[in-house]
């Protein structure tokens, strides 16, 4: 079985400061990772997405997501937040023996204070 | 592409009564899926569906929820009997083929208050 834990539930940042919001997951097989961002109000959509190749993943509005296999973690990082990143940043794991299943954690909302 | 639809928006409803959502998915895509998300959790998978054949279905899917996805276009998502612990914010997503270089595009979903 798989799980993923997101550390923290809130992180309250200054506008223009880094971030980084981190994710962890227990799996006895592997799997593919993701982060995805839930706007106020709006859907969930893909952030990024790590499936094979180079272990630092660029996604959009300049957030990147860094793979560590010995670590089982995929923190998502932004070298310098905007009020408009306001909003709930869930990661998810998929096996790689399923292509439909996605174990997802329990969500951070990442603060942005002016 | 005008995305993922899911009606209504919001739905309260009295215990032991039974609620119907839908989702319209983005068309070209064959992909459809039910999540159901409660406060302070991630989504937690229900269902999904190529084209009209539902594929597989989660043990959290009780014999109260039935989906349907007919013509594989559309798809309805009937709770029977509501209970209390169903309040929850239904989510459906759609994608064009299997394999996660489609991406999931998701809906804004449907909240669900059993008083």
């Amino acid at each position: 079985a798989q799980s993923v834990t997101q550390l923290d539930s809130q992180v309250p940042v200054f506008e223009e400061a880094p971030v980084e919001l981190r994710c962890n997951y227990s799996s006895s097989v592997s799997v593919y990772l993701f982060w995805y961002v839930q706007y106020p109000n709006q859907g969930l959509q893909l952030l990024l997405k790590y499936l094979s190749g180079s272990t630092l993943v660029k996604g959009i509005n300049g957030f990147e997501a860094e793979f560590n296999k010995s670590q089982t973690s995929f923190h998502l990082r932004k070298p310098s937040v905007h009020i408009s990143d306001t909003a709930e940043y869930f990661c998810a794991v998929s096996p790689m023996d399923s292509n439909y299943q996605l174990i997802w954690g329990a969500g951070t909302k990442l603060i942005i204070k002016p | 592409d005008t995305g993922v639809s899911q009606n209504p928006r919001h739905k309260i409803t009295k215990r032991g009564q039974n609620v119907t959502f839908r989702c319209d998915p983005i068309s070209e895509h064959n992909r459809l899926y039910w999540y159901r998300q409660t406060l302070g959790q991630g989504p937690e998978f229900l269902t999904y569906f190529q084209n009209e054949a539902q594929l597989e279905k989660s043990r959290l899917l009780s014999d109260r929820f039935s989906a349907e996805r007919p013509k594989g276009s559309f798809s309805t998502l009937e709770i029977q009997r509501t209970e209390q612990g169903d309040s929850a914010m239904y989510l459906c997503a759609s994608s064009l083929a299997p394999g996660w270089n489609s991406p999931l595009h998701f809906g804004n979903g449907t909240r669900l208050t059993v008083t």
